[in-house]
C-alpha cells in the first residue's frame, strides 16, 4: 500500500515549456486534489476531482489543466510554464467517514526559469 | 468568507512549554476542522481534527479547543518536544474542499 505517489520529484522547465505532473493513489478514494505550496502562503487548491469523471476549479486554476484518468490517477498539466508557477505541488486524496483525512503525496518541486 | 486566518506565523518555545496556535473563520457552513503537521520536504499529515458540536478534543499531547460562538479554534501542544518542530496548518472543510490557514512554523528549543 503505497498511499499517494507523485512523479517527478523535481523538475526544471524553461518558460513556455509544458509538462504533466502525475499522481496516483491506491486507497480507493473518490476525491483527489492538486495544491501548490508557496512560502508563507500555505496550500492553495488548484483543481479537485470529487469523483471519477468530474473535475472542478479551485482557488488558483489559471495556467493549469487536469485529467482524472480513472479512479486511481489524477494528472496536472502546465501547458506553457511561467516563472510564477515555480512552486511545490502536492497531490492528495480524501477519505471520508469518521475521521475525514486528506492523504498527501511527497510533492513535486518545480522550478521554471 | 472562505478564509481561515491563522496566527502566529512563527513560534519559538522551550522544550516542555505549551505552544498555542490560533485560527479564526467566518463561514458557519464549515463542518470539520482538522490540523495538519508538515515536516520539511514532506507532505502535510493529519494530526487531529474536531467537529463543531464538540468544544475540546485531546489526542495524546495535542488538544484542539473550539469556540463555535467566536468562530475560533486553537491547537495546544502539551509538554512540547524538539521533534514537534514543524509547520502546523489549521483548515476547515466546505463541500469537497479544505480551506487552509497560512501555517505556523513552530520551533521547540531543547
Amino acid at each position: 500500500n503505497a498511499g499517494v505517489t507523485q512523479t517527478p520529484k523535481f523538475q526544471v522547465l524553461k518558460t513556455g515549456q509544458s509538462m504533466t505532473l502525475q499522481c496516483a493513489q491506491d486507497m480507493n478514494h473518490n476525491s483527489m486534489y492538486w495544491y501548490r505550496q508557496d512560502p508563507g502562503m500555505g496550500l492553495r487548491l488548484i483543481y479537485y476531482s470529487a469523483s471519477e469523471g468530474t473535475t472542478d476549479k479551485g482557488e488558483v486554476p489559471n495556467g493549469y489543466n487536469v485529467s482524472r484518468l480513472n479512479k486511481r490517477e489524477f494528472s496536472l498539466r502546465l501547458e506553457s510554464a511561467a516563472p510564477s508557477q515555480t512552486s511545490v505541488y502536492f497531490c492528495a486524496s480524501r477519505s471520508l467517514g469518521g475521521k475525514e483525512t486528506q492523504y498527501f503525496g511527497p510533492g513535486t518541486r518545480l522550478l521554471v526559469l | 468568507q472562505q478564509q481561515v486566518k491563522q496566527s502566529p506565523q512563527s513560534l519559538i518555545v522551550q522544550k516542555g512549554g505549551i505552544p498555542i496556535i490560533n485560527c479564526a473563520y467566518e463561514n458557519t457552513a464549515f463542518d470539520y476542522f482538522p490540523w495538519y503537521q508538515q515536516f520539511p520536504g514532506k507532505g502535510p499529515a493529519l494530526l487531529i481534527a474536531i467537529r463543531p458540536d464538540v468544544s475540546e478534543k485531546k489526542e495524546g499531547r495535542f488538544t484542539i479547543s473550539f469556540n463555535k460562538s467566536a468562530k475560533q479554534f486553537s491547537l495546544h501542544i502539551m509538554d512540547s518536544q524538539p521533534g514537534d518542530s514543524a509547520t502546523y496548518f489549521c483548515a476547515a472543510t466546505f463541500n469537497y474542499q479544505l480551506i487552509w490557514g497560512a501555517g505556523t512554523k513552530l520551533i521547540i528549543k531543547p
